[in-house]
């Protein structure tokens, strides 16, 4: 069964840590995303890459970075964490031009304390 | 820029019944949609996805259909069950965007 692996489900980091998400892939996807969601706000992309050492801004890029050195594994990076940045973060994995869809990872639930 | 409405936002029904759920986008030019259903602090899992060159798709008791040309698409739930109750999303696949939800509870 194919898979998209994040390495945490919940996490609890303090304001001002440096926190890395990792999102790992078994299905040779070209496509990788990073979104977050919020109650009533739904999913927002943060970060996407559509092939190794590529990446492009989402809506909302601000206070995080990514990391794509090898095709099947994604990183999000939280510079320096602050409490608005609690959250679920999703990981995702498509096909190029998102033939069969995405596959989603189940999720981390990050609170920033 | 696409937009992906969702109705009704919620919905509580008893179960049974044969449900409706509602996907809207306001850039008809898509190529694939998929559906989602999410339990509460999990992750997405995939339902359904309707390729292009087709109107229609079906697995189980679970129906999907896309039309493209006037911007919808609609998830039929028949003989509902209290283990349907979850938040369902639609999304074009080649788009980034997701529709908001339609948080369903069936009750028993």
């Amino acid at each position: 069964d194919v898979k998209v692996t994040q390495s945490s489900r919940y996490l609890v980091k303090r304001t001002g840590e440096k926190v890395f998400l990792e999102c790992v892939q078994d299905m040779d996807h070209e496509n990788m995303f990073w979104y977050r969601q919020d109650p009533g706000l739904g999913l927002r992309l943060i970060y996407f890459s559509y092939d190794v050492k590529m990446k492009e801004k989402g809506d909302i890029p601000e206070g995080y970075s990514v990391s794509r050195e090898k095709k099947e594994r994604f990183s999000l990076i939280l510079e320096s964490a602050s409490t608005n940045q609690t959250s679920m973060y999703l990981c995702a994995s498509s096909s190029r031009g998102g033939l069969y869809g995405y596959t989603f990872g189940s999720g981390t639930r990050l609170t920033v304390v | 820029k696409q937009e992906v409405t969702q109705i009704p936002a919620a919905l509580s029904v008893p179960e049974g019944e044969n449900l409706v759920l509602n996907c809207s986008f306001t850039d008809s030019a898509i190529y694939n949609l998929q559906w989602f259903r999410q339990d509460p602090g999990k992750g997405l899992t995939s339902l359904l996805l309707i390729q292009s060159s087709q109107r229609e798709q079906t697995s189980g008791r679970l129906n999907a259909s896309l039309d493209k040309s006037s911007g919808r698409s609609t998830l039929y739930i028949a003989a509902s069950q209290p283990g349907d109750s979850a938040t369902y999303l639609c999304a074009p696949t080649d788009k980034l965007i997701f529709g908001t939800g339609t948080r369903l509870q069936v009750f028993p």
